[in-house]
């Protein structure tokens, strides 16, 4: 199964909240999990990624947290601020022997943060 | 360096014409892929390409094909656009050596099909 399913849709947290976005996948040859960040009119750029070798990773404000065995994934963003909302796509690729595969994304989380 | 550059930026066609949307990246990535964007469906795989003269099919590649001539350049086609592929797409390149694996998107080609 190819899928990496996110929640929430949307999101709306208070300026200095923590915004948690959840992934879970099924297929467990995927081994790179990556975040991108997407602004209105531009296009996703990459935020932080993890591989499954380690359960945290944490880039200034934003974490990502890991669990293998659960084939979860989420991405935390701490004091959340209003330059944050955007739209926030999970995704995850793996390593066809070649060279690392087509990433699959999630549907995407609106981040809304309220000043 | 200009990145992934997409042209045009805004398309309008009718039903039945055909179009190219163009894609070129600077980067010297021998990967290149066209997703289209569509609301709630987040990023679909179209087409992809693992280096010149070689593209593969993605999730939904109906209705659009691809060439890979350069390094630089992978054209995305609509032969015969519909209502359907109305949507936002956009052409993203990386490196695909594992560990190097960010792939940098273009700003997007809104396509309206009425």
């Amino acid at each position: 199964q190819q899928q990496v399913k996110q929640s929430p849709q949307s999101l709306i947290v208070q300026k200095g909240g923590i915004s948690i976005i959840n992934c879970a996948y099924e297929n467990t040859a995927f081994d790179y999990f990556p975040w991108y960040q997407q602004f209105p009119g531009k296009g996703p750029a990459l935020l932080i990624a993890i591989r499954p070798d380690v359960s945290e990773k944490k880039e200034g404000r934003f974490t990502i947290s890991f669990n293998k065995s659960a084939k979860q994934f989420s991405l935390h963003i701490m004091d959340s601020q209003p330059g944050d909302s955007a739209t926030y796509f999970c995704a995850a690729s793996m390593y066809d022997g070649g060279s690392q595969g087509n990433l699959i994304f999630g549907k995407g989380t609106k981040l809304s943060v309220k000043p | 360096n200009a990145g992934v550059t997409q042209t045009p930026k805004f398309q309008v066609l009718k039903t039945g014409q055909s179009m190219t949307l163009q894609c070129a990246q600077d980067m010297n990535h021998e990967y290149m892929s066209w997703y289209r964007q569509d609301p709630g469906m987040g990023l679909r795989l179209i087409h992809y390409s693992v280096g010149a003269g070689i593209t593969d099919q993605g999730e939904v590649p109906n209705g659009y094909n691809v060439s890979r001539s350069t390094t630089e350049d992978f054209p995305l086609r609509l032969l015969s656009a519909a209502p359907s592929q109305t949507s936002v797409y956009f052409c993203a390149s990386s490196s695909r050596w594992k560990g190097t694996t960010e792939a940098f998107f273009g700003q997007g080609t809104r396509l309206t099909v009425v």
